[in-house]
């Protein structure tokens, strides 16, 4: 089965500065799909951004990005000019093309914006 | 359009009772995921749809808990005899169809078992 780490559980950043949150992820496989949800408060977990792997160029949503470094199986989320609005749980996840397994979810890093 | 949707949004029940927890999802979705969600906690998938047919319950905790989808739109998860391990909050969410679409999620229903 597909791991999923997320090692950063917590993390704080002053308003405007911009934000780097880890993921790594383990398969032996070429086809896959990885994703950063979003949880604010309110719960609803809230698609941020989603990478294809067999794409070499890097998805950007307005002022989030990411850093998908397919040989050292690296998917790092970044978020620029951060805004109070982003404080939330960030949860990385992860599936394969092929098969029948479910998405994979990190445990999560909860972002907190300083204002 | 619409997005999932779950009813009741909080859920307050006695231990021993049954509890049933709903799901719309989003319209001309076939696939329908739940996931349970403790406290402080990461997801945990409990069981997907697709259409009507459940080819995956293998996160179902125990027997007591169930689900079913009528008419590829709606889905019921029951919780029988509930115990207070079943505290959490349950999410469901749906997609286009294949299991690596994206997946929309619906704004959860939190159960607190007394």
């Amino acid at each position: 089965a597909q791991t999923v780490t997320q090692s950063q559980p917590e993390m704080s950043v002053q308003e405007a500065e911009t934000v780097t949150l880890s993921c790594t992820y383990d398969t032996s496989e070429n086809n896959y799909y990885l994703f950063w949800y979003k949880q604010p408060p309110s719960r609803q977990m809230i698609l941020v951004i989603r990478q294809e792997a067999y794409k070499q160029q890097n998805a950007t949503e307005n002022r989030f990005s990411v850093n998908f470094q397919k040989a050292a199986k690296s998917f790092s989320l970044k978020i620029s000019d951060s805004q109070l609005g982003d404080t939330a749980m960030y949860f990385c996840a992860f599936i394969h093309h092929f098969g029948n397994e479910k998405l994979t979810f990190g445990t999560g890093t909860r972002l907190t914006i300083i204002p | 359009g619409a997005g999932v949707s779950q009813s009741p949004s909080n859920k307050v029940t006695e231990k021993g009772k049954d509890v049933e927890l709903r799901c719309d999802p989003i319209s001309g979705h076939t696939a329908l995921y739940w996931y349970r969600q403790r406290l402080g906690q990461g997801l945990e998938f409990l069981i997907y749809f697709q259409g009507n047919s459940a080819p995956d319950k293998s996160g179902l905790p125990s027997d007591r808990f169930s689900a079913e989808r009528t008419g590829e739109s709606v889905s019921t998860l029951t919780i029988q005899r509930t115990q207070q391990e079943d505290s959490a909050v349950y999410l469901c969410a749906s997609s286009k169809g294949d299991r690596w679409e994206t997946q929309y999620f619906g704004p959860g229903t939190r159960l607190l078992v007394l």
